[in-house]
């Protein structure tokens, strides 16, 4: 039973538009969500994070946005840059628990 | 300031043999989590400890399964007999307690069990 879900396993963006990743949640324990990027022969690295008593968190290109209601956050990436082409993956958890819950991840390609 | 260090970065293997795979967290890091990463499964974390004491390992797949951390500066986990079905890349993160912080993630094993 997937709880944080990655429904689109890739996307194509023109360099300069703007790069939206979504993930959706089924655990309404969740407070805290996270954005990972990851590189081919790397691993993950920290992006982007946002609180659930938040609705918004902005960290220079990179936007994330939660509607707790539609158990639902997105990442917005603008100006979308070719060096943006990466795996990026969702995840979440809860309360005092320290581990991650992610999403399968969303390979985003930006076209020069 | 060196990140999270894995050992080997890449194993191939035959089926039944042991294999065993290290890390190293970064320094003062109290939190260290063993993931796997698969097609089919996507990343899962197996187990993770705090403090050098195994929390939480039911996301071990089975018995063939082990981890350890003897000091805070050292885990391995170890597959005996692996089987090709455990092929996959095997990253180890580590993270600072407090707050709410991500994790930070070392470079991946990836093993191939032919």
């Amino acid at each position: 039973d997937q709880q944080v879900k990655q429904n689109s396993p890739s996307l194509s963006v023109q360099e300069g538009r703007i790069s939206i990743l979504n993930c959706d949640y089924t655990n309404s324990m969740f407070d805290y969500f996270l954005w990972y990027k990851k590189y081919p022969a790397e691993g993950p690295t920290f992006l982007i994070s946002i609180s659930s008593i938040k609705d918004k968190n902005e960290d220079g290109r990179f936007t994330v946005f939660l509607n707790k209601s539609a158990k639902h956050l997105s990442l917005h990436i603008v100006p979308s840059q070719p060096g943006d082409s990466a795996v990026y993956f969702c995840a979440a958890t809860s309360g005092s628990a320290r581990q991650l819950t992610f999403g399968s991840g969303t390979q985003l390609t930006v076209l020069p | 300031d060196a990140g999270v260090i894995q050992s080997p970065r890449h194993e191939v293997t035959e089926m039944g043999q042991e294999v065993t795979l290290r890390c190293k967290p970064i320094s003062g890091h109290d939190y260290l989590f063993w993931y796997r990463q698969t097609m089919m499964r996507g990343l899962e974390l197996l187990i993770y400890f705090n403090n050098n004491v195994p929390i939480d390992d039911s996301g071990m797949p089975e018995d063939r399964f082990s981890a350890k951390m003897p000091n805070a500066s050292f885990s391995t986990l170890k597959i005996q007999p692996s089987e090709p079905r455990d092929s996959a890349v095997y990253f180890c993160a580590s993270r600072e307690g407090q707050g709410r912080a991500g994790q930070f993630f070392g470079p991946g094993t990836r093993l191939t069990v032919l």
